[in-house]
C-alpha cells in the first residue's frame, strides 16, 4: 500500500516571501499521480497542482510549482510571492493511475501554513 | 469546470436518529465517488468508495451498517448515518472525478462538506 508523509505539521512565511512544503511518498508502482490540495478555513478542498509520475518536467501553476524527485519519492510544493490568502492547510496526495475505486486518493497528514503580514 | 454539490452543509440531529447527506456531480457523470471523514486539524480519512449501480466498497474499520451509501445514478451518491451518536459528529466530504477513463489523471473535485453534530 502506498503511504504519504508530511513531516512538518506547521510552517510560517512572511508575505511576499517563498516557502516550500515537503512531502514524501512510498509506492512500488511506476505509474501514478501526485497532488497538492489546499484547504482554507472554509474547509473546501481546492486542487493546487498535480503531477504525472511519467513526466519528468515539474508542474507549475502561476505562483505554485513542485519539485518532483521520482527516484527519491519526493514531491515538494513551492509557493512564491506568498499572499495572505495562501494561509490554509495543505495536503499532499497520491493516486494510482487506475480507474474507479483503484484511483482513490491517499492523503498525507497535512501542514498548516500561516502567512505573516 | 467540474462542480460537486454537497448538501446539507450543516446538520444537527438527535442521538439515535438518521441523517442523509447528498453528493451531486452537477456538470459531469461520475461512476465513482468517494466519501471522507475529517476531524478538526486532521487529514481526510477515506470511508468508502461509492460505485454507481453496485455496492459501495468500505475501508477497513468503517461500519457498513452505520454508514449506508447509495449511488443510484451517475450524478448522485448519498451517505446515510444511521442511529447517529455523538461520536459520529464530524466533517464529511465527498469527491468525484469527471474523467472516468483514468479517474485520477484529471484530479478530483470535492464537495463543500457537511458538518454533522449529533446531540
Amino acid at each position: 500500500a502506498q503511504t504519504v508523509t508530511q513531516s512538518q505539521p506547521e510552517m510560517s512565511v512572511q508575505e511576499a516571501e517563498t516557502v516550500t512544503l515537503s512531502c514524501t511518498y512510498d509506492t512500488s508502482e511506476s505509474d501514478y499521480y501526485l497532488f497538492w490540495y489546499k484547504q482554507p478555513p472554509s474547509r473546501q478542498m481546492i486542487l493546487v497542482i498535480r503531477q504525472e509520475a511519467y513526466k519528468q518536467q515539474n508542474a507549475t501553476e502561476n505562483r505554485f510549482s513542485v519539485n518532483f524527485q521520482k527516484a527519491a519519492k519526493s514531491f515538494s510544493l513551492k509557493i512564491s510571492d506568498s499572499q495572505l490568502g495562501d494561509a490554509a492547510m495543505y495536503f499532499c496526495a497520491f493516486s494510482w493511475a487506475r480507474t474507479g475505486a483503484n484511483s482513490k486518493l491517499t492523503f498525507g497528514k497535512g501542514i498548516t501554513l500561516s502567512v505573516r503580514p | 469546470g467540474a462542480v460537486v454539490s454537497q448538501h446539507p452543509s450543516r446538520v444537527i440531529c438527535k442521538s439515535g436518529t438518521s441523517v442523509k447527506i447528498e453528493c451531486r456531480s452537477l456538470d459531469f457523470q461520475a461512476t465513482t465517488m468517494f466519501w471522507y471523514r475529517q476531524f478538526p486539524k486532521q487529514s481526510l480519512m477515506l470511508m468508502a468508495t461509492s460505485n454507481e449501480g453496485s455496492k459501495a466498497t468500505y475501508e477497513q474499520g468503517v461500519e457498513k451498517d452505520k454508514f449506508l451509501i447509495n449511488h443510484a445514478s451517475l450524478t448522485l451518491s448519498t451517505l446515510t448515518v444511521t442511529s447517529a451518536h455523538p461520536e459520529d459528529s464530524s466533517f464529511y466530504i465527498c469527491s468525484a472525478s469527471p474523467d472516468s477513463s483514468i479517474a485520477s489523471s484529471y484530479g478530483y473535485t470535492f464537495g463543500s462538506g457537511t458538518r454533522l453534530t449529533v446531540v
